[in-house]
């Protein structure tokens, strides 16, 4: 059974900076791209990045150019995303998800909450 | 970026009722077009891939439909664990981006 778990999120001051990681497990890790979509309170999905399987490939959403990074460990199954110059704005439930073929988001986490206040 | 709209933003619908939601892209997005079905406190799920591909495991009564910047979903006969919040989502480019979702309520 595929299974992504989120984990990293918190309550964070603006400016600050937090780490992500989605454990994967269930299939064979390295030949996916996988994903981070987020959820604002209230409001829709917004696709954030996303890496291939090889980390050739990576792409970020206007929002978080600059101030986040994707990466991934093959040999441990996961996917991270350093978050830095936290906005309040960047407040939301943070989902890894798989991507299956053709480029659609197949499996998702349950998402990890991200909370910017000070 | 391209710029996906949807419509309508919600409806109401009873139990066995044909629901239709459209979502428009702003430039040709060539079928790179995806349905998800979300419910709140849970992961979303992908219904539709490709603008007309049943995923695995997903009722047939779910459909989709559309080419160039047009595309349909079409519930053919709703039921109660249908109610939740649907969106459309581009992948012919990145960024990819997401409809606003279409929430379908208990009429």
């Amino acid at each position: 059974e595929v299974q992504l778990v989120e984990s990293g999120g918190g309550l964070v001051q603006p400016g600050r900076s937090l780490r992500l990681s989605c454990a994967a497990s269930g299939f064979t890790f390295d030949d996916y791209a996988i994903h981070w979509v987020r959820q604002a309170p209230g409001k829709g999905l917004e696709w954030v990045s996303g890496m291939s399987w090889n980390g050739g490939s990576i792409d970020y959403a206007d929002s978080v150019k600059g101030r986040f990074t994707i990466s991934r460990d093959n040999a441990k199954n996961s996917l991270y995303l350093q978050m830095n110059s936290l906005r309040p704005a960047d407040t939301a439930l943070y989902y890894c998800a798989k991507v299956g073929g053709p480029d659609a988001l197949d499996h998702w986490g349950q998402g990890t909450l991200v909370t910017v206040s000070s | 970026d391209i710029q996906m709209t949807q419509s309508p933003s919600s409806l109401s619908a009873s139990v066995g009722d044909r629901v239709t939601i459209t979502c428009r892209a702003s430039q040709t997005i060539t079928n790179y077009l995806n349905w998800y079905q979300h419910k709140p406190g849970k992961a979303p799920k992908l219904l539709i891939y490709g603008a007309s591909s049943l995923q695995s495991g997903v009722p047939s009564r779910f459909s989709g439909s559309g080419s160039g910047t047009d595309y349909t979903l079409t519930i053919s006969s709703l039921q109660p664990e249908d109610f939740a919040t649907y969106y459309c989502q581009q992948s012919y480019t990145t960024p990819w981006t997401f409809g606003q979702g279409t929430k379908v309520e208990i009429k």
